[in-house]
């Protein structure tokens, strides 16, 4: 499967800042995808990242919060703007496997503080 | 949209014993059904999956099953070991969709 890496893998983050996450892949991937792990809770999608157009974010989360980038089949960002505590979370970011793209493997995540 | 839901939330056992954990899904469409298995502090990482064309698959100590009738499958693990202890999520997809996850089910086998 393909290797997957984050930066950062931690921060910690004033209030009323922003703060952008990368990701990037070994291999060309079609499909990523980003998702929130918010403590001791569970995976929520917040959107799918497409290459070359918007990303289609899930309900509950909007472009104006979150944006995304795909600039390529190898790398995406996702941007947490205007933070407030409660956006303190685990971001990770998935691939899906090529012709199997419900097949999702994990980055190793961001674990984020908003202080 | 997807809804699952899964069982127990916690589970102790035993070194040795079977554990078992238990998903339910709304969409009859669903297809898809992977398991991952997430160590403190770490990624969650494919363990198994089940397409709906099978109604069983194992790989070593662990296994699922699924009833399509039902709506609902399952994650078997025998022999555990102290290793097991991890958080274990379930989730369901149908084909073009994405994965809807289950709530999460923490393990914990003590020696």
């Amino acid at each position: 499967s393909a290797v997957i890496s984050q930066k950062p893998s931690r921060d910690i983050c004033q209030r009323g800042t922003s703060l952008t996450i990368q990701c990037q892949v070994d291999s060309q991937v079609t499909m990523m995808f980003w998702y929130r792990q918010q403590p001791g809770q569970s995976l929520t999608l917040i959107a799918t990242a497409n290459q070359g157009s918007e990303a289609t974010y899930e309900s509950g989360f909007v472009i104006d919060k979150f944006p995304i980038s795909r600039p390529n089949l190898t790398f995406s960002t996702l941007t947490v703007s205007n933070m407030s505590p409660e956006d303190s979370s685990i971001y990770l970011c998935s691939v899906g496997r090529e012709n199997r793209g419900d097949e999702q493997f994990f980055g190793p995540g961001t674990r984020l503080t908003v202080l | 949209g997807e809804n699952v839901e899964q069982h127990p939330s916690t589970l102790s056992v035993q070194e040795g014993d079977s554990a078992v954990i238990k998903c339910t899904y709304s969409d009859s469409a669903s297809n898809y059904f992977p398991w991952y298995k997430q160590e403190l502090g770490k990624r969650p990482q494919l363990i198994i999956d089940i397409r709906s064309n099978v109604g069983e698959k194992k790989d070593q100590r662990i296994a699922v099953t699924l009833n399509k009738t039902a709506k609902h499958f399952s994650l078997h693990i025998t022999e555990t070991q102290p290793e097991d202890s991890a958080v274990y999520f379930c989730a369901a997809s149908n084909w073009g969709s994405t994965l809807t996850f289950g709530k999460g089910t923490m393990l914990l086998v003590s020696p």
